[in-house]
């Protein structure tokens, strides 16, 4: 079974440009997350969809930040203008189930540097 | 929100020693806690885990206990070995997935 995978795995744009990171989930998971480590903190909640829903997007930085799940397959997580803060890495996670106790499956996620 | 800290953020340990890893939480209705393990390179992987209505759960050298009084939780590596060492973040849970700031542990041959 092909776990979550993530593209591109590196990726290196000036501030001001646009980049798009893609996800596509295990097979069958209906729960796709982002969630997005800076540098020595913590693994941060981006938002959460349910199929092509947003169930819960309340870790979204600014409005600079655009995710999408057109069809409840893949997502896209699309950040224009990039700033020098948005560096770091970006995981996308996805679950068959939602709530307490449910298993999530990252990937190995999409590094981005903003110089 | 939930706010999760996590401790020691960096951890050298002798192989065959133990190694432990402890995370407060502040939220008192997050109800599961997962640890990851992250390797250099690699996608974080789930360990263990553990719910709000066990206190302590044992894989093998590793265990998780849980004090719900005082919203902590711990990771127990017993026996390290060198592929122990990686990243750990832990994580409390209600509905979204809280994270902890990561332990780097190294174990020296």
């Amino acid at each position: 079974e092909a776990g979550v995978t993530q593209f591109p795995s590196h990726s290196v744009i000036e501030k001001g440009q646009t980049v798009t990171l893609r996800c596509d989930p295990i097979s069958g998971h209906d729960n796709l997350y982002w969630y997005r480590r800076v540098m020595g903190k913590e693994i941060k909640f981006l938002l959460h969809f349910v199929k092509e829903s947003k169930q819960d997007e309340s870790g979204m930085p600014n409005n600079r930040f655009l995710a999408e799940r057109t069809g409840g397959t893949y997502s896209t997580l699309k950040v224009q203008p990039a700033e020098l803060e948005d560096s770091g890495v970006y995981f996308c996670a996805s679950s068959l189930v939602s709530g307490p106790g449910n298993t999530i499956y990252f990937g190995e996620g999409s590094w981005l540097t903003v110089v | 929100g939930e706010n999760v800290e996590q401790h020691p953020s960096t951890l050298s340990v002798q192989e065959g020693d133990s190694a432990v890893i402890k995370c407060t939480y502040s939220d008192s209705a997050s109800n599961y806690f997962p640890w990851y393990k992250q390797e250099l390179g690699k996608r974080p992987q789930l360990i263990i885990d553990i719910r709000s209505n066990v206190g302590e759960k044992k894989d093998q050298r590793i265990a998780v206990t849980l004090n719900k009084t005082a919203k902590h939780f711990s990771l127990h590596i017993t026996e390290t070995q060198p592929e122990d060492s990686a990243v750990y973040f832990c994580a409390a849970s209600r509905a979204q997935f809280y994270f902890g700031t990561g332990t780097s542990l190294t174990v020296i041959p």
